[in-house]
């Protein structure tokens, strides 16, 4: 089952700006994970949040994660034409227990 | 190169054939991985191996099996019951925190 829900579906900026992508959950969580995902290829994990934390860097990446309103969001800062790519959140509801993915922002940044 | 090797990267099926995908890791793994992702949709869960010799089944399980006789090696495939192959499937294992490592996924239709 589908338990993450990301928002917008498809997202167009221009090369620079900041891109903004939400993605809400259902049930309690242990940690929420963001992956990328070019056309046509593999997954590739970008950052992790735990449940007991609100925000995390890395890089051009800032998430956070809203447990009260079992939301998150990843904004990407000065975005690039080679962000371009369909960003997930998964997550995980205790220990070992296998991702659930949403059905993805498709990110495209113009140069 | 440590990772996940995925064979072969398109397969094409006919009406009433099985076929294997194959998935390798060389990670040293315990946990492994099928997804399938269809167009404008996330990933859902097919099979998933927490160890050598187990497997559990995942939200759409129906006209798939697997085997995981080896650690590094977790084949899926997908059977004449799959009325609606033709997807991109995509299989990873479990690092450490869950995080979890993709190969470059197979692409296959249905002749």
């Amino acid at each position: 089952s589908q338990q993450g829900e990301e928002d917008p579906q498809a997202l167009s900026i221009q090369e620079g700006e900041n891109a903004t992508m939400n993605c809400s959950y259902k049930t309690s969580i242990n940690n929420l994970q963001w992956y990328r995902q070019n056309s046509g290829r593999g997954l590739v994990h970008l950052i992790l949040i735990r449940s007991n934390e609100r925000e995390k860097h890395s890089g051009r990446l800032r998430v956070t994660l809203d447990t009260s309103k079992k939301s998150s969001s990843l904004l990407i800062t000065a975005s690039r034409a080679a962000d371009t790519a369909s960003y997930f959140c998964a997550t995980v509801r205790s220990g070992n227990t296998p991702l659930v993915f949403g059905k993805g922002t498709r990110l495209s940044v113009i140069a | 190169d440590g990772g996940i090797t995925q064979s072969p990267k398109y397969l094409f099926r006919k009406e009433g054939q099985n076929v294997t995908l194959s998935c390798e890791q060389n990670l040293n793994h315990d946990a492994m991985y099928w997804y399938r992702q269809d167009p404008g949709q996330g990933l859902r869960l097919i099979y998933y191996s927490q160890i050598v010799n187990d497997f559990q089944k995942g939200d759409i399980a129906e006209g798939y099996s697997v085997s995981r006789e080896k650690k590094e090696s977790f084949p899926l495939t997908v059977t004449s019951a799959q009325k609606n192959p033709t997807a991109f499937y995509l299989c990873a294992s479990r690092g450490g925190r869950n995080i979890q490592y993709f190969g470059a996924g197979t692409r296959l239709s249905v002749l």
